[in-house]
């Protein structure tokens, strides 16, 4: 069956310009999350959707960061006026529901590369 | 409170040998602990999971062994094979919280 699948897979951008990265959970899963792993790191948690439920967004690092999911299905994650610091790989995975230690399973990511 | 420490870093163990790779928790509200697998250019995937009521759960070669008192749980690879390279995650939650926090994370080598 299909997985969670994110686009693109690589992404090559200059300083300053925004990039809007993708991601199509499993279908019927209603939890989302978007996780940030840097070269060799591990996984940092940005923001995580639930449903119809108000994000959290806890995990975001700054303002230029935002993220939406529209009809409960596909979500952007885009990073406004990129910085060096941003590159990284940006996972996104999706679980049938959140908590009751629910599996993520997790897309292969976009590796975003900063100029 | 909230971090999980895993160690070591980075692991190099011959074929057939046994890898362990081992975590720590301080929040004794956490009740399951997952082990994630990632190759590289792709994204985790859930490996093997445990739940305190039991000091271990094992499947096929992997195992993972559970010290409630301690707070450490581990992963253990039995016969340990090239396929095995990979990186491992471990991480914990509470059943009520969807957050999982996660250790940064074990580059394991298995050479032939």
């Amino acid at each position: 069956g299909a997985g969670v699948s994110q686009s693109p897979s690589n992404k090559v951008t200059e300083k300053g310009k925004d990039v809007e990265l993708r991601c199509d959970p499993i279908s019927g899963h209603t939890a989302l999350y978007w996780y940030r792993q840097s070269l060799g790191q591990g996984l940092e948690f940005l923001i995580y959707f639930q449903g119809n439920s108000a994000p959290d967004k806890s995990g975001l690092p700054s303002d230029r960061f935002s993220a939406e999911r529209t009809g409960g299905s596909v979500s952007t994650l885009t990073i406004q006026r990129t910085q060096q610091e941003d590159s990284a790989v940006y996972l996104c995975a999706s679980s049938p529901r959140g908590g009751d230690n629910q599996p993520q399973h997790f897309g292969d990511g976009t590796r975003l590369s900063i100029l | 409170q909230q971090q999980v420490k895993q160690s070591p870093q980075s692991l190099i163990v011959q074929k057939g040998g046994i890898s362990i790779i081992n975590c720590a928790y301080e929040n004794t509200a956490f009740d399951y602990f997952p082990w994630y697998q990632q190759f590289p250019g792709k994204g985790p995937a859930l490996l093997i999971a445990i739940r305190p009521d039991v000091s271990e759960k094992k499947e096929g070669r992997f195992t993972i062994s559970f010290n409630k008192s301690a707070k450490q749980f581990s992963l253990h690879i039995m016969d340990s094979q090239p396929g095995d390279s990979a990186t491992y995650f471990c991480a914990a939650s509470r059943t009520s919280n969807y957050q999982l926090i996660w250790g940064a994370g074990t580059k394991l080598i298995i050479k032939p």
